[in-house]
């Protein structure tokens, strides 16, 4: 069993919509929780990190984690064109463990 | 600007032949690490190195081999004993003890094909 999981998509959706990307993981050792945004051909860069349970938005994106459950979630409102790209969610105690990744595209 | 440069960007590899890929970052981070991409596995880490002359195994070290002579500089060579190095690879960076919120920061990648 992989520490995180993540549903790889691929997920489409229309302009405007809201997108709801999450993950599940085992170590409850974790801490810290983060999106990355990758681009295709590029590397991943930050995109929002959390610390322990609860909300924080930014902008267009709000990062859930509930530890109780294990679960985190990142949501995408008002979803632009511009946010297609593959999403990788990452938690660390060391070091950071990775999920697969989700493949979103956003339809004009 | 500071960043992490990985080169080259795109590597072709005849079998049998040892291929070394670059990192460098100018970020004055500590940590450095080697990341592979296959298309649905996520990242998995195969080398990372926390201070000079010194790194330890990731999760898929075998037939690789890493140096850490210089802060700055973290190489990876891709062995012929690995015997499906085809994969998108990428070099990151971060302060130590890092993960107080600051994550991780990438490069571009290279992407090395056996040809």
């Amino acid at each position: 069993q992989k520490e995180v999981e993540q549903d790889p998509g691929p997920l489409s959706v229309p302009e405007g919509a809201i997108v709801s990307l999450n993950c599940t993981y085992s170590n409850s050792a974790f801490q810290y929780f983060m999106w990355y945004r990758q681009y295709s051909r590029k590397g991943p860069e930050l995109l929002m990190y959390t610390y322990s349970s609860g909300n924080k938005e930014d902008g267009r994106f709000t990062a859930q984690v509930d530890k109780s459950s294990k679960y985190i979630s990142l949501f995408i409102r008002d979803s632009q064109p511009s946010d297609s790209a593959t999403y990788l969610c990452a938690m660390n105690d060391y070091k950071l463990s990775f999920g697969a990744g989700t493949t979103v595209t956003v339809r004009a | 600007d500071g960043g992490i440069t990985q080169s080259p960007k795109y590597l072709f590899r005849k079998e049998g032949q040892n291929v070394t890929l670059s990192c460098e970052q100018n970020l004055n981070h500590d940590a450095m690490y080697w990341y592979r991409q296959d298309p649905g596995q996520g990242l998995r880490l195969i080398y990372y190195s926390q201070i000079v002359n010194d790194f330890q195994k990731g999760d898929i070290a075998e037939g690789y081999s890493v140096s850490r002579e210089k802060k700055e500089s973290f190489p990876l060579t891709v062995t012929s004993a690995q015997k499906n190095p085809t994969a998108f690879y990428l070099c990151a960076s971060s302060v130590i003890g890092q993960a107080k919120g600051y994550g991780y920061t990438f490069g571009s990648g290279t992407r090395l094909t056996v040809v």
